[in-house]
């Protein structure tokens, strides 16, 4: 059964680095029939796509962020990352990591999702 | 890359359908069959319950169903039940693998 979990600190200051993991089990990462990345949704707000990473190499980023993102991956681990540098309080949200396929561009998979406050 | 336009909140009685419109782009809904409708009850994980536009997940219920006319993707719900009371996303492809989602609307079950 496949499972997605994010872990990482709770709480950011502003214009730091906001870092998460996802460890994933019950499948690969290096599946090339899958994409694998980040979803985030502020408090009260909606869903918004973060970024995206290939087993190839090849990553993806909302343009929006695109200038503050970094999804790296570890396969020895089956785990992905998200990096996201200079953060503001409009990056508190609850980020979620998720599956997607390549055929369909559907998100099949879903974290249980991480809340990561930017606070002094 | 603008988020898909969708109502803040629909609303409807047991046993009525309801439909929830989700607008975009000739760059993104208009241009792709790849839409996907994802419902989120509170402090859940959203849930896969419609792709490609019309396609159900195994196990999701007969009554989700999904179209697209031009650029603006329906979600419709029939037999509308209590249990179907929770926040819903529109999510497109929009070209060179990258997704746009839409605000989301709250369906309340009066």
């Amino acid at each position: 059964q496949l499972q997605l979990q994010e872990s990482g600190p709770g709480l950011v200051k502003p214009s730091e680095t906001l870092s998460l993991t996802c460890t994933v089990s019950g499948d690969s990462i290096s599946s090339s029939s899958y994409y694998w990345g980040w979803i985030r949704q502020p408090p009260g707000k909606g869903l918004e796509w973060i970024g995206t990473f290939y087993y190839s190499g090849s990553t993806y980023y909302n343009p929006s962020l695109k200038s503050r993102v970094t999804i790296s991956v570890d396969t020895s681990k089956n785990q992905f990352s998200l990096r996201l540098t200079s953060v503001t309080a409009a990056d508190t949200a609850l980020y979620y990591c998720a599956r997607r396929t390549i055929a369909g561009h559907r998100l099949d998979h879903w974290g249980q999702g991480t809340l990561v406050t930017v606070s002094s | 890359q603008s988020a898909l336009t969708q109502p803040a909140s629909v609303s409807g009685s047991p046993g009525q359908s309801i439909t929830i419109s989700c607008t975009g782009t000739s760059s993104d809904v208009g241009n792709y069959d790849l839409v996907s409708w994802y419902q989120q009850h509170p402090s859940e994980a959203p849930k896969l319950m419609i792709y490609e536009g019309s396609k159900r997940p195994s196990g999701v219920s007969n009554r989700f169903s999904g179209s697209k006319s031009g650029n603006t993707a329906s979600l419709i719900i029939s037999g509308l039940q209590a249990e179907d009371e929770a926040d819903y996303y529109c999510c497109s492809y929009a070209g060179s693998s990258t997704l746009v989602f839409g605000g989301g609307t709250k369906l309340t079950v009066l």
